[in-house]
């Protein structure tokens, strides 16, 4: 069966420092990964996907077959990135599995 | 254009009690979703129709669980002599095609409490 795992249920940092938020899957098939973001009082929205392979607000995920991660990473953390970020795992069917999400907070 | 709508967005009922979810997707979206999240946890997949059938209702969790979509547009999750431990956030998404490569856009979701 397929799994996402998200160690961190919150990560704090400063603005201006890195951010990385961890992801890490089980799934025997081939496969596709997501990031999706809930601003505050907002509903759950699309932040990237690997297949596209790009760069969304600054942050960037790589797909890391050998140690099955989907790591999100920004250079340069801002305010307005504080959310709640979920991975999540596409697999037959079309339905998504979810991870549990970590809250990011971004301090001055 | 409008994006997905859930009604009602807060529904209170008591244990025992029959409640009913409505989901509107986006207008020509023929893929649709629901979801369940409790308190800590991400979305947990619940049921998806393409069209008018369910193509995959797996994750539905017993049969006092059901959805129906019987235009292809409005869904309807209903769920039978509620329990308490049926509390949860409720989302529904829908896509323009089914496939994983196809964005889901999420409703703001419904807020059940059981009594």
């Amino acid at each position: 069966a397929q799994r996402v795992t998200q160690p961190e249920k919150l990560l704090s940092v400063f603005k201006g420092a890195p951010v990385e938020l961890k992801c890490n899957y089980s799934y025997s098939g081939s496969p596709e990964l997501f990031w999706y973001v809930q601003y505050s009082r907002q509903r759950l929205q699309l932040l990237l996907r690997h297949i596209s392979r790009e760069s969304i607000k600054g942050f960037t995920a790589d797909l890391n077959k050998g140690e099955t991660s989907f790591h999100l990473k920004k250079p340069f953390a801002q305010e307005e990135d504080s959310a709640m970020y979920y991975c999540a795992l596409g697999v037959s069917a079309s339905k998504l599995t979810f991870g549990t999400g970590t809250r990011l907070q971004v301090t001055l | 254009g409008a994006g997905v709508s859930q009604t009602p967005s807060n529904k209170v009922t008591e244990k025992g009690k029959y409640v009913e979810l409505r989901c509107d997707p986006i207008s020509g979206h023929t893929a649709l979703y629901w979801y369940r999240q409790s308190l800590g946890q991400g979305p947990e997949f619940l049921i998806y129709f393409q069209g008018t059938g369910a193509a995959d209702d797996s994750g539905l969790p017993n049969d006092r669980f059901f959805a129906v979509r019987p235009e292809g547009s409005v869904s309807t999750l209903k769920i039978q002599r509620t329990e308490r431990g049926d509390s949860a956030v409720y989302l529904c998404a829908s896509s323009s095609t089914g496939g994983n490569y196809n964005e889901q856009f999420f409703g703001p979701g419904t807020r059940l409490t059981v009594l």
